[in-house]
């Protein structure tokens, strides 16, 4: 939707593995936020960035960073996996105006 | 942060009924969407309405926002409805934050 692009789609990982998602977006968007989606938990912030190397946390930020070097690409990092990361992820471009999803990417750590 | 409360979290209807959902913001925002997630996770722009009403076939939705409520309106549900639906508003810095949605059955 609105030319985002998440990679990759599904990924398996050991506990204690560093994993990088990257969402890409072709759209010019200024604002890029990251997502977890969660059973019982909805969606939930987990950072987002105003613009290139401009960013900010959300509401679940631990054991997560981000880097945004350029504006099409925002890359999220699990700097060591643990299970409880297991989850479905999401990236979102716009802000502005309208807000459009990512496809998502479901991560297992086992 | 601004809060989203949506309701009802859970509806069941049967094919052919009408519904109403509703999604209550605690301050004033820039804008509010409607999403539509279908059973297989894609997420689905349905409405951008920051304020006033808008109709998309079976589907309007109305945003009051001196009242900081909007309301989505499906009329003569069918199965392919079923899923979650959010709203999302933008606040403040360009914050955008989701409800915690309504889950929608449609049976045949």
């Amino acid at each position: 939707d609105a030319g985002i692009t998440q990679s990759p789609r599904h990924k398996v990982t050991e506990t204690g593995t560093p994993v990088t998602l990257r969402c890409h977006q072709t759209e010019n968007h200024r604002y890029m936020y990251w997502y977890r989606q969660d059973p019982g938990h909805g969606l939930r912030l987990i950072h987002y960035s105003y613009g290139v190397k401009d960013t900010d946390k959300g509401e679940v930020s631990d054991g997560y960073s981000v880097s945004r070097s350029k504006t099409e690409d925002f890359l999220l990092t699990l700097e060591s996996a643990t299970s409880s990361q297991t989850s479905v992820y999401f990236c979102v471009t716009g802000g502005n105006t309208e807000a459009f999803f990512g496809q998502g990417t479901r991560l297992t750590v086992v | 942060g601004i809060q989203v409360e949506q309701s009802p979290p859970d509806l069941i209807l049967q094919e052919g009924a009408n519904s109403t959902l509703r999604c209550n913001f605690s301050d004033s925002v820039n804008n509010l969407q409607w999403f539509h997630q279908n059973p297989w996770g894609q997420l689905i722009n349905l409405f951008y309405i920051p304020s006033g009403t808008k109709q998309n076939g079976r589907l309007s939705a109305t945003t009051v926002a001196t009242e900081r409520y909007s309301l989505l309106y499906i009329s003569s549900s069918q199965t392919t409805d079923s899923g979650v639906y959010f709203c999302a508003v933008t606040g403040g810095y360009q914050k955008v934050t989701f409800g915690t949605g309504t889950k929608l059955q449609v049976i045949p």
